[in-house]
């Protein structure tokens, strides 16, 4: 049981660049939701989704896509990078009612 | 708006040494206040959830406690490796589990 699964773990990219995030889960889930965590900011979500086909924007959702094609997947795609996107982000799932279970995150720098 | 606030930013204890961490909040009807654990380059890691005023949960060294406006998490005789940031978010009724709103954190530091 590897829970939720991000790759990759460490992105650098040029400003203007897109790339995608990868989350997977293994666990079922119906909620997933990525946040991004700043220092001083704490965690702020950005888009999440509730099941398949289903998603919506959270706090933070300029300049990133996600879309929902299978309960385990929910890739984080950025559009055209921005120094701004600097950030450690982190994807998450939840059965509902329990807590959120985290991945390990990706740390990206964009350049 | 639903707001989460988390004091003090940092602590530094001495092992053996009890304290308390705050989270203070503001929600439009709670679902549930979390508390997480997160270790440097690491995903957030679960604790406790609570649901109700007067609810208390334990773990090992950790206890938490909920009031209508505020959680505490109480750690008693620490350890060097309970050294980590200790994360606050909730959950309102209208938003439902599709959102957690986090406090910035505290940042605790156990010496030995």
């Amino acid at each position: 049981n590897a829970g939720v699964t991000q790759t990759p773990k460490f992105q650098v990219l040029k400003t203007g660049q897109s790339m995608t995030l990868q989350c997977a889960q293994d666990m079922n889930h119906e909620y997933m939701s990525w946040y991004r965590q700043d220092p001083g900011m704490g965690l702020r979500l950005i888009h999440y989704s509730v099941g398949a086909g289903i998603t919506d924007q959270g706090e933070v959702p300029n300049g990133y896509n996600v879309s929902r094609s299978t309960t385990e997947d929910f890739p984080l795609r950025l559009l055209s990078a921005a120094p701004s996107q600097t950030s450690v982000y982190f994807c998450a799932s939840t059965p509902g009612y329990y807590g959120y279970t985290f991945g390990s995150g990706t740390r990206l720098t964009v350049v | 708006e639903d707001q989460v606030t988390q004091s003090p930013e940092a602590l530094r204890l001495q092992e053996g040494e009890s304290s308390s961490l705050n989270c203070s909040y503001t929600v439009s009807g709670l679902r549930g206040l979390f508390w997480y654990r997160q270790d440097p380059g690491k995903g957030p890691e679960f604790l406790f959830t609570l649901y109700s005023a007067g609810e208390e949960k334990e773990k090992e060294r950790l206890k938490a406690t909920l009031t209508k406006k505020e959680s505490f998490l109480h750690i008693t005789a620490p350890k060097p490796e309970d050294s980590a940031t200790y994360l606050c978010a909730v959950q309102s009724t209208i938003q439902g589990a599709q959102k957690l709103v986090f406090g910035q954190g505290t940042r605790l530091t156990i010496n030995p």
